[in-house]
């Protein structure tokens, strides 16, 4: 069966530290989309894609950064880490007339 | 920008009676209308939606309403059981697919036996 995946599911690191989360499709999609999901904020977009070399910022954009270098895959860059993004991270893909599909999530804690 | 709101952020209902989560939205370009369920540790997985050429939708217990005048939705949720505990997202678009969601802040719904 077609899924996504996210690793690691779950990561401490060090304020300071440059961390990466990666994001797997296997549906051949070609929009991808990473959200941060925080107690009362919901779920807010920090970068998406649209296809490969495609990038945009979202919502919640600075101190990340993401890459498009085929289509099943769309890593999370944090080039930083701060206690700030201390949250949950989801990756998510869709078709361009589809429903919006996420993974399971990706908790980070940064000390 | 689109902005979702929504209400309650907690609610707690007994098993067997109804619940009923409302959203808010800005743009009024905006057609789509999806909710997403998310149980404890995992991702968000959609339950039912709704675009702007229709005024309510049903799926079994679950039903969606729109009224695009106002510019809110809400999603009931009629005989509710404990499965249904879980928090629920509202979220908007200018269409389903390449447009991104914009999310609501979220609401934790409890089913009491």
């Amino acid at each position: 069966d077609a899924e996504i995946t996210q690793s690691p599911r779950h990561k401490i690191t060090e304020t300071g530290r440059q961390v990466t989360l990666a994001c797997h499709q296997t549906w051949n999609h070609n929009n991808m989309f990473w959200y941060r999901q925080d107690l009362g904020h919901g779920l807010r977009l920090i970068h998406y894609s649209y296809g490969v070399q495609d990038t945009n910022k979202g919502e919640v954009s600075d101190g990340y950064s993401v890459s498009r270098s085929n289509t099943e895959d769309l890593p999370l860059t944090l080039e930083s880490a701060a206690s700030s993004q201390t949250s949950v991270y989801f990756c998510a893909s869709n078709s361009n007339t589809g429903e919006l599909f996420f993974g399971e999530g990706s908790r980070l804690t940064v000390l | 920008g689109e902005n979702v709101e929504q209400h309650p952020s907690t609610l707690s209902v007994q098993e067997g009676d109804s619940a009923v989560i409302k959203c808010t939205y800005s743009d009024s370009a905006s057609n789509y209308f999806p909710w997403y369920k998310q149980e404890l540790g995992k991702g968000p997985q959609l339950i039912i939606d709704i675009r702007s050429n229709v005024g309510e939708k049903k799926d079994q217990r679950i039903a969606v309403t729109l009224n695009k005048t106002a510019k809110h939705f809400s999603l009931h949720i009629t005989e509710t059981q404990p499965e249904d505990s879980a928090v629920y997202f509202c979220a908007a678009s200018l269409t389903q697919g390449a447009q991104k969601l914009v999310f609501g802040q979220g609401t934790r719904l409890t089913i009491n036996p």
